[in-house]
């Protein structure tokens, strides 16, 4: 079946670091989505993309929607301590219900020591 | 306040015996999910439901069963069939105008551990 390859795993950030994550898969998405998860809650949405080549950004996130529809990165700007969490990425294909919604294996942020 | 409230928040259950995982909304959702969440893993589907009375299978439904008598309640039982189900359960809902959009309304979560 469809797989999302989500990188990296996990990363150390500093207050006021720039952060990235993307997303690869071996197929094609028309729906890009990242999700991300406090620590014993569950994920809230944070960014939709729609269409192929879309840039979003929600406050100091940005996400992008590969050109080839088989990725998507997003980005953090002047990280606070609260960005610690796991983010996910989720594709899903037009005439699939959510029942197709594909999640990957999550990027978790943490404070350096 | 309108949400997801799902429960018990931790529950501990011996090996072989069912378990019934509650899940509840008042967001007037149509649909409604189970994930099963392992650490260093992705969200893996377990049973979704699009209308009350009807449910379908997600990617690891073996071990699960779930009803959906009423629109509002979507419970999980966990039954001694499932062979590793020490987990983090997610329930989700979503409106049916999201119904293709990707677009998921968690719960907080109910962390299963069997002693």
């Amino acid at each position: 079946g469809q797989q999302l390859n989500q990188s990296p795993q996990s990363m150390f950030i500093q207050e006021g670091e720039d952060v990235s994550m993307n997303c690869t898969s071996s197929s094609i998405f028309n729906t890009w989505l990242w999700y991300k998860q406090d620590p014993g809650e569950g994920p809230v949405l944070l960014i939709a993309l729609y269409k192929a080549g879309e840039l979003t950004s929600n406050g100091r996130l940005t996400a992008q929607f590969g050109i080839t529809r088989k990725d998507s990165f997003l980005n953090i700007s002047a990280s606070i301590p609260s960005d610690v969490g796991i983010y996910f990425c989720a594709g899903q294909n037009y005439g699939g219900s959510q029942g197709n919604l594909i999640f990957g294996k999550g990027t978790k942020l943490s404070v350096k020591p | 306040d309108g949400g997801i409230t799902q429960s018990p928040k931790y529950l501990f259950r011996k090996e072989g015996q069912n378990v019934t995982l509650s899940c509840e909304q008042n967001l007037n959702h149509d649909a409604m999910y189970w994930y099963r969440q392992d650490p260093g893993q992705g969200l893996r589907l377990i049973y979704y439901s699009q209308i009350v009375n009807d449910f379908q299978k997600g990617d690891i439904a073996e071990g699960y069963s779930v009803s959906r008598e009423k629109k509002e309640s979507f419970p999980l039982t966990v039954t001694s069939a499932q062979k590793n189900p020490t987990a983090f359960y997610l329930c989700a809902s979503t409106p049916r105008q999201f119904a293709n959009t990707g677009e998921l309304f968690f719960g907080e979560g109910s962390r299963l551990t069997v002693l």
